[in-house]
């Protein structure tokens, strides 16, 4: 089964602070994304990579930005976080075309910031 | 812009009771629709997915037909168990789409009692 795994369940920061949450998947897909959940709005695309060092904005970029230096790793970074980054991150892969193909997900990362 | 509109939640109900979660959709072209599931603590699973006008998406006993006259997938089960509680998320792909044109809806939470 492919696997995607977020380094962190829960995380506790601090406004200004600089965060790295990462995603590791195992079965050499393609393509990954970073998503946020809110309560009400459903996931949000923050950004996505098809490629080892390719990205692309997703709706909601403002404030994060993204690394992806191997093809199993993918790192969101808040320069400077703020409390309305407080959310549910959500890591996810696939492989290439067909784009029908499912998204797997990991089990997220609830960031607070304070 | 592609959207998805779901049925506000949360939605309670008893065991073995009929489920309808009602999905909408704004697209242009011929999107692929999809219903995706978030067990407590975990990642968003696949549920099921139709990629075209009358076809029917099934599994675990969930049903959704895409309905291209009425732009709707809506999900049903005819007898629901304490374990489908969830927050269950309709999204769509266009047709044209790469792998960042996935829109999710704001997602419906359930509850079923024993």
């Amino acid at each position: 089964d492919v696997k995607v795994t977020q380094s962190s369940r829960y995380l506790v920061k601090r406004t200004g602070e600089k965060v790295f949450l990462e995603c590791v998947q195992d079965m050499d897909h393609e393509n990954m994304f970073w998503y946020r959940q809110d309560p009400g709005l459903g996931l949000r695309l923050i950004y996505f990579s098809y490629d080892v060092k390719m990205k692309e904005k997703g709706d909601i970029p403002e404030g994060y930005s993204v690394s992806r230096e191997k093809k199993e790793r993918f790192s969101l970074i808040l320069e400077s976080a703020s409390t309305n980054q407080t959310s549910m991150y959500l890591c996810a892969s696939s492989p290439g075309p067909p784009w029908d193909e499912k998204l797997f997900f990991g089990s997220g990362t609830q960031l607070s910031v304070l | 812009g592609d959207s998805v509109t779901q049925m506000e939640g949360p939605v309670t109900l008893s065991e073995e009771a009929f489920l309808t979660i009602n999905c909408t959709y704004t697209a242009t072209g011929y999107p692929s629709l999809f219903w995706y599931v978030q067990y407590p603590g975990e990642g968003l699973q696949l549920l099921l997915k139709a990629t075209k006008a009358d076809d029917k998406g099934s599994n675990k006993g969930f049903e959704a037909t895409y309905r291209k006259e009425t732009t709707s997938f809506h999900l049903e089960k005819g007898s629901v168990q304490v374990s489908d509680s969830a927050v269950y998320f309709c999204a769509l792909r266009t047709a044209s789409g790469s792998a960042r044109q996935l829109t999710f809806g704001s997602g419906t939470q359930l509850t079923v009692l024993p």
